[in-house]
């Protein structure tokens, strides 16, 4: 079956534009997860959502992010007024049911986001 | 402060050798571990995973040890192929009940040479 997929694949804009990252994850999975990986970083996490809601958006690194996931399934991660230090390749995940153990997550390609 | 670390940024290893990655971490909450392939242009893929119940995990050419007492993990891979040739991301998760929650290191560039 189809993975996980995000879009765009880049984006490129100027500072202080607003920008919206779409993740449409695997059919079923309860669980979806935003990362974002900064150059020569690790991956970082920013927002967990089991179905539509987020119990955990503690890795949002400030107001200027925003996530919403509608319908159990797509989500859109909203990034506003954007600033230099925002670029990186946000990556989504997602997973059968939120736990670890058996339950893998499953990661997109991700979208590389450049500001100038 | 890194709670998971990759101190080795790349690693060259010729073809049919042992591929050793090694990864530490410093919260001892953590009781899962992972280890994620990345090729570029692609997401993470998972590979294989431990429980801190364990201190070894065997799938094919991969092994995957744990030493707890060290809070120190290594992926092995042999014999070491080509295709191998990607960045491996160390992960954990187990932290305050937050099992969804995966902490990454940054990652070993790993060079299979033929």
């Amino acid at each position: 079956g189809a993975g996980v997929s995000q879009s765009p694949s880049n984006k490129v804009t100027e500072k202080g534009k607003d920008v919206e990252l779409r993740c449409d994850p695997i059919s079923g999975h309860t669980a979806l997860y935003w990362y974002r990986q900064s150059l020569g970083q690790g991956l970082e996490f920013l927002i967990y959502f089991q179905g539509n809601s987020a119990p955990d958006k503690s890795g949002l690194p400030s107001d200027r992010f925003s996530a919403e996931r509608t319908g159990g399934s797509v989500s859109t991660l909203t990034i506003q007024r954007t600033q230099q230090e925002d670029s990186a390749v946000y990556l989504c995940a997602s997973s059968l049911t939120g736990g670890v153990g058996t339950d893998t997550q499953y990661f997109g390609p991700g979208t590389r986001l450049t500001v100038l | 402060d890194q709670q998971v670390k990759q101190n080795s940024p790349s690693l060259s290893v010729q073809e049919g050798r042992i591929s050793i990655l090694n990864c530490d971490y410093t919260n001892s909450m953590f009781d899962y571990f992972l280890w994620y392939k990345k090729y570029p242009a692609e997401g993470p893929t998972f590979l294989i995973s431990i429980s801190s119940i364990k201190d070894k995990n065997e799938d094919g050419r991969f092994t995957v040890f744990l030493n707890k007492s060290a809070k120190h993990l290594s992926l092995h891979i042999v014999p070491s192929q080509p295709g191998d040739s990607a960045v491996y991301f160390c992960a954990a998760s187990g932290f305050g009940g937050s099992n969804y929650k995966l902490t990454f290191g940054k990652g070993t560039l790993l060079t299979v040479n033929p």
